[in-house]
């Protein structure tokens, strides 16, 4: 069974960078077809994707966040990370990490879905 | 930019169908997913593809794709069933989460 643990600060004061670690346990990371990405929502909002990163270490994110985000992957860990540089109080958030799954079905038709999930961890932005 | 959209809340009697729908121009290309999250907890998936259902999900919980618009129906709603609903899809950029439906069972 595939677990999947967020890590890092609950805190971080604005202007600085967030930062935070999921580490994979019951399976490799680098195995099979799967995207690992991150995944946000402030309190009693909806779901925000920030971004993912392929085992090859190719990434992509949310066009929104892109000038801020990086993600990167420790294959030697089993682990993937997030960085969110100048943080505002607006990125004060539940951070999910969660395996995006590929599948091909008949007719070459490729789908996409989490089928796991951290248990995810609150980052408050405040000073 | 593309977006998916849902209505916010819907209700449905206990034991009837209720179908909550997911609107965007991503779902032309790609199959949408759906999630459930309840107070406190992380989304689980429930439906993904045509019609796919993880183990240890209902069978009373059913998806539907036409043009750009996706379905999640459930069949005979259960209390436990009351929830935030998501749907999510890739698209060009990356991903896309709706806005949520929140689900109560009268």
């Amino acid at each position: 069974q595939v677990q999947l643990q967020e890590s890092g600060p609950g805190l971080v004061k604005p202007s600085q960078t967030l930062s935070l670690t999921c580490t994979v346990s019951g399976g490799s990371i680098s195995s099979g077809s799967y995207y690992w990405s991150w995944i946000r929502q402030p309190a009693g909002k909806g779901l925000e994707w920030i971004g993912r990163i392929y085992t090859s270490g190719s990434t992509n994110y949310n066009p929104s966040l892109k000038s801020r985000v990086t993600i990167s992957v420790d294959t030697s860990k089993n682990q993937f990370s997030l960085k969110l540089s100048s943080v505002t109080a607006a990125d004060t958030a539940v951070y999910y990490c969660a395996r995006e799954a590929v599948t091909t079905m008949v007719r070459g038709v490729i789908i996409y879905y989490f089928d796991y999930w951290g248990q995810g961890t609150l980052v408050t932005v405040s000073s | 930019s593309s977006e998916l959209t849902q209505d916010p809340a819907v209700s449905v009697a206990l034991g009837q169908t209720v179908r909550i729908t997911c609107q965007g121009d991503s779902l032309r290309s790609y199959y949408a997913s759906w999630y459930q999250q309840k107070p406190g907890q992380a989304p689980v998936l429930v439906i993904y593809g045509k019609n796919n259902r993880p183990s240890g999900i209902p069978d009373r919980f059913s998806g539907s794709s036409s043009g750009n618009t996706a379905s999640l129906t459930i069949t005979g709603a259960q209390a436990e069933d009351e929830a935030d609903y998501y749907c999510n899809s890739r698209d060009s950029s990356g991903n896309l989460f709706g806005g949520g439906t929140k689900l109560t069972v009268l």
